[in-house]
C-alpha cells in the first residue's frame, strides 16, 4: 500500500520554465511533508518542508504547496536551471512517529 | 560538521550469505533509520532506532534486522541473502529526541548491495 505516491516518474523541463512536481498522499494522519533531491552515487538531500498548518513554503526558487482537503502537494522550482536535474522525492510523516514515507520518486531532466 | 558516513559504498555478495552494513550518524544525533531504494520502489522505510532502542520497523522479514550503539552507530544486517535484496541501502539520522515527526533527516550516500 503505497501512502505516498508521485504518479509521474519524468519529467523534462526547458531551463528557464517552471517544473511543477506532484505527490499525492492517503494518510489523513500525515502532518509534515519534505522534498528531498538525490541526484546518482548520492544519498537524498533535504530540500524544503512544510507543516499542515500552513498551505504555502517558500525559499529562493522552490515553493511547496500543500492541498490538505486534496491531500496533495506539489514543488514549484523557479526559473528551472540545468543543476536541478535530478530524482525528487516526496516525503511524509505524522505526529507520534518519527518515520518517514516516500514516494517514488520524479526524475526532472531540464535542458537548455 | 560531519555527515553521515556509511560502509561499505560497494558489496557484492552471494545467494544465501548474509551482510552486515555500518552507518555512523551526525554527531550528535540520536535517531538513525534505515532505507531500501530500488528502481521504481522509492525509498522503503526499513526501520528507525533511538538510544539503542528500535521505534519503528517497516514491513520487511525478519532477514532484516539491526542495532545501534551507544555512540548512536548502527548496523544492519541482512542473513540468507536473496537476489532481490540487490538494492541501494540509506541510513538516515535526524535529532528528533521526541514523538514529533518534524524533523528533516540526513542521509548517507547509501551502500550499493548487489547479490549474485
Amino acid at each position: 500500500d503505497q501512502q505516498v505516491k508521485q504518479n509521474s516518474p519524468s519529467l523534462s523541463v526547458q531551463e528557464g520554465r517552471i517544473s511543477i512536481l506532484n505527490c499525492d498522499y492517503t494518510n489523513s494522519m500525515f502532518d509534515y511533508f519534505l522534498w528531498y533531491k538525490k541526484y546518482p552515487a548520492e544519498g537524498p538531500t533535504f530540500l524544503i518542508s512544510i507543516s499542515s498548518i500552513k498551505d504555502k513554503n517558500e525559499d529562493g526558487r522552490f515553493t511547496v504547496f500543500l492541498n490538505k482537503s486534496a491531500k496533495h502537494l506539489s514543488l514549484h522550482i523557479v526559473p528551472s536551471q540545468p543543476g536541478d536535474s535530478a530524482v525528487y522525492f516526496c516525503a511524509a510523516s505524522g505526529s507520534g512517529t518519527d518515520k518517514l514515507i516516500f514516494g517514488t520518486g520524479t526524475r526532472l531532466q531540464v535542458f537548455p | 560538521k560531519a555527515g553521515v558516513t556509511q560502509t561499505p559504498r560497494y558489496l557484492i555478495k552471494t545467494r544465501g550469505q548474509q551482510v552486515t552494513l555500518s552507518c555512523s550518524p551526525i554527531s550528535g544525533h540520536r535517531s538513525v533509520s534505515w532505507y531500501q531504494q530500488t528502481p521504481g520502489q522509492g525509498l522503503q522505510f526499513l526501520f528507525e532506532y533511538f538510544s539503542e532502542t528500535q521505534r519503528n520497523k517497516g514491513n520487511f522479514p525478519g532477514r532484516f534486522s539491526g542495532r545501534q550503539f551507544s555512540n548512536s552507530r548502527s548496523e544492519m544486517n541482512v542473513s540468507t541473502l536473496e537476489l532481490g535484496d540487490s538494492a541501494l541501502y540509506l541510513c538516515a539520522s535526524s535529532s528528533n529526541a521526541g514523538l514529533m515527526g518534524n524533523t528533516e533527516a540526513f542521509f548517507g550516500q547509501g551502500t550499493r548491495l548487489t547479490v549474485v
